[in-house]
Formats: C-alpha cells, structure tokens, sequence
C-alpha cells in the first residue's frame, strides 16, 4: 500500500526554466510534507517542508505547494540549473506517526545547459 | 565533524559473515533511524529508536540487528544474509521523536553487497 506516490519517476528541462515535481499521498492524516533531494553516492538532504496549515512554502528558487483537497503536493524549482539534476524524495508524517516519515518512490531531475 | 556519518561507505560481504554498520550524529538528536533503500524503490523503514530505546521495528528480518547504545550512536549487526539484502542502507536522526514538524537528517549511507 503505497501511501505517497511519486508517479514520473524521471523528468528532463532546459537550464532556465521552471521544474514541477508531484507527488500523491492517500493517508488522510498526513499533516507535514517534505522535499529531499539525494545526489549519487550522498545521503538525502532535507530541501523544503510544507505543514497542512498552509498551501504554500517559498524558499529562494523553490516554491512547494499543497492542495489538500486533492491530496496533492508539487516542487516548483524556478529557474532550474545543472546543479539541481539530482533524485527528489517527496515524504510525509503525520500527527499519529511522530517524525517518522514515509517517503515517495523519486523522481530523478536532469536540467540539461 | 558534523552532521550525520555512516562508515562504513561500502561494504562487500559473503552470505555467511557477520559485519555492522555504524552511524553517528553530531546534533544532538533524541532519535535515530536505519532505513533501506534499493533500486527503484521507496526509502524503507527498518528501525526507530527514540532516547536508546527501540520504538519501532518493522517486519524486519531478525537476520538484521540493531544496537543503540547511546542517543549519538547506532549500529546495525549483520549476519547470514540474503543477496536480495544488497541496497544503501541509511541512517538518519531527528530532534523529537515524537513530533511530526521536524524534519530527519541523513548519513551518506553504506552501499552494501552480499555475494
């Protein structure tokens, strides 16, 4: 039972240009939702988090929103650069799991110069 | 040193050695984690421990065993295992345990073979 999804597991842009990145959860009680991005051979590393209080978290290039309604969450990284082609995780937690958190499959992100 | 460590960064084995992982946190978190991760697939959860204590173990094989002896420190023990066992094995920390708006810090992982 996958409960967040990340359905592209691949997405290719033009150095410049805006990255979307999705991701789908299905447990209801999901409160907090996080970004991570992983390079080869390096650990994840704790990118941008969005609590259900809000629909939007901004943070220099990266921008997360959440539409709750839909169970939906996205990375928008604007513009892209060579350095952000990595694996991003989307994860979440909630109020009856503590920190532990449950993470999607990945998208791998190339920004092509 | 900062952050998270992990050594070792990989690690090549026979089905009958026993060998551990460690991982170590300079941040002084209260929680520790060891997760699995392979090819094309989620990051999975194996172990919690919060304040040394064991909260959580899920479905793990007993072939994996680990040993938190102090909040900074934690180890995974292997023995006889599996070529499916091969992965990056993880290890991460947070500040509270029990709180959902705190976000875990990651090692850099030891890439482990079974041959």
């Amino acid at each position: 039972d996958q409960q967040v999804k990340q359905n592209s597991p691949s997405l290719s842009v033009q150095e410049g240009r805006i990255s979307i990145l999705n991701c789908d959860y299905t447990n209801s009680m999901f409160d907090y939702f996080l970004w991570y991005k992983k390079y080869p051979a390096e650990g994840p590393t704790f990118l941008i988090s969005i609590s259900s209080i809000k629909d939007k978290n901004e943070d220099g290039r990266f921008t997360v929103f959440l539409n709750k309604s839909a169970k939906h969450l996205s990375l928008h990284i604007v513009p892209s650069q060579p350095g952000d082609s990595a694996v991003y995780f989307c994860a979440a937690s909630g109020r009856t799991s503590g920190s532990r958190l449950t993470f999607g499959e990945g998208t791998q992100l190339t920004v092509n110069p | 040193e900062t952050g998270v460590t992990q050594t070792p960064r990989h690690l090549v084995m026979g089905m009958t050695n026993k060998k551990s992982l460690k991982c170590e946190q300079h941040l002084g978190h209260n929680a520790m984690y060891w997760y699995k991760q392979s090819a094309k697939k989620p990051l999975e959860l194996m172990f919690v421990y919060s304040l040394e204590e064991r909260v959580e173990n899920n479905s793990v094989p007993s072939r994996f065993s680990p040993e938190c002896p102090n909040s900074s420190h934690l180890f995974l023990h292997l023995h006889t295992l599996q070529p499916e066992d091969s992965a990056l094995y993880l290890c991460a920390s947070s500040r509270n345990p029990e709180a959902s708006y705190n976000e875990q810090f990651f090692g850099p992982g030891t890439r482990l073979t079974v041959l």
